[in-house]
């Protein structure tokens, strides 16, 4: 069946730098990978998404990158700060569905 | 604001009792979506309604059941709980415009947290 995996499972890194997620999906049908960021005891919201059509979206200091060949796509942050330590969820459409697989999640912590 | 709200929050009940975790929204979305969290496997998708009329089966949709009683609500059960089902659930929403292109955004509830002892 269809899956994403995530790595890392947690980051650390130090105010100011920067932090990468990383996810791979199976189903070359997928069209949609969206980023949703989970806060401690909230609810996940959407941070950023792509579409299979495009290979780079950019939103201030985040990013995601797409490469459709190898079937990864990529969050970046940069200039990391104390709240954007959260968990980090990429996912990917089923297909050109509105069903979606998410990864198992990144735990960032960003240390002041 | 327009949003999605579960209840109960938090519900500890015994291995073998009848569980209704229950989903309002006020956005006027059409898609709606039960989804399990659990520590290190992510969110899991176990029911999806894109209509009233349309229930179809997630991931996990074993020992769980849906209902869709109307446009603004989504029922999850659990007929007869037992302990691996104790976990973090969300309901979520998403918006499907006819003729248009879809944001493809979810929104999700505040979540209900389940205990089963």
């Amino acid at each position: 069946g269809e899956n994403v995996e995530q790595h890392p499972s947690t980051l650390s890194v130090q105010e100011g730098d920067s932090a990468v997620i990383k996810c791979t999906y199976s189903d070359s049908a997928s069209n949609y990978f969206p980023w949703y960021k989970q806060e401690l005891g909230k609810r996940p919201q959407l941070i950023i998404d792509i579409r299979s059509n495009v290979g780079e979206k950019k939103d201030q200091r985040i990013a995601v990158t797409l490469n459709k060949t190898a079937k990864h796509f990529s969050l970046h942050i940069t200039e990391t700060q104390p709240e954007d330590s959260a968990v980090y969820f990429c996912a990917a459409s089923i297909g050109g569905t509105y069903k979606y697989i998410f990864g198992t999640g990144t735990r960032l912590k960003v240390l002041a | 604001d327009a949003d999605v709200t579960q209840t109960p929050r938090n519900r500890i009940t015994k291995t073998g009792k009848r569980i209704m975790l229950e989903c309002s929204q006020t956005k006027g979305h059409d898609r709606m979506y039960w989804y399990r969290q659990d520590p290190g496997l992510g969110l899991r998708l176990i029911y999806y309604s894109f209509d009233v009329k349309d229930i179809n089966k997630g991931e996990i949709s074993d020992g769980y059941s849906v209902s869709r009683q109307a446009q603004a609500k989504f029922s999850l059960s659990l007929e007869s709980a037992i302990p691996n089902q104790t976990a973090l659930y969300f309901c979520a929403t998403s918006d499907l415009r006819r003729g248009r292109t879809s944001t493809g955004e979810l929104f999700f509830g505040e979540g209900s947290r389940l205990t089963v002892l």
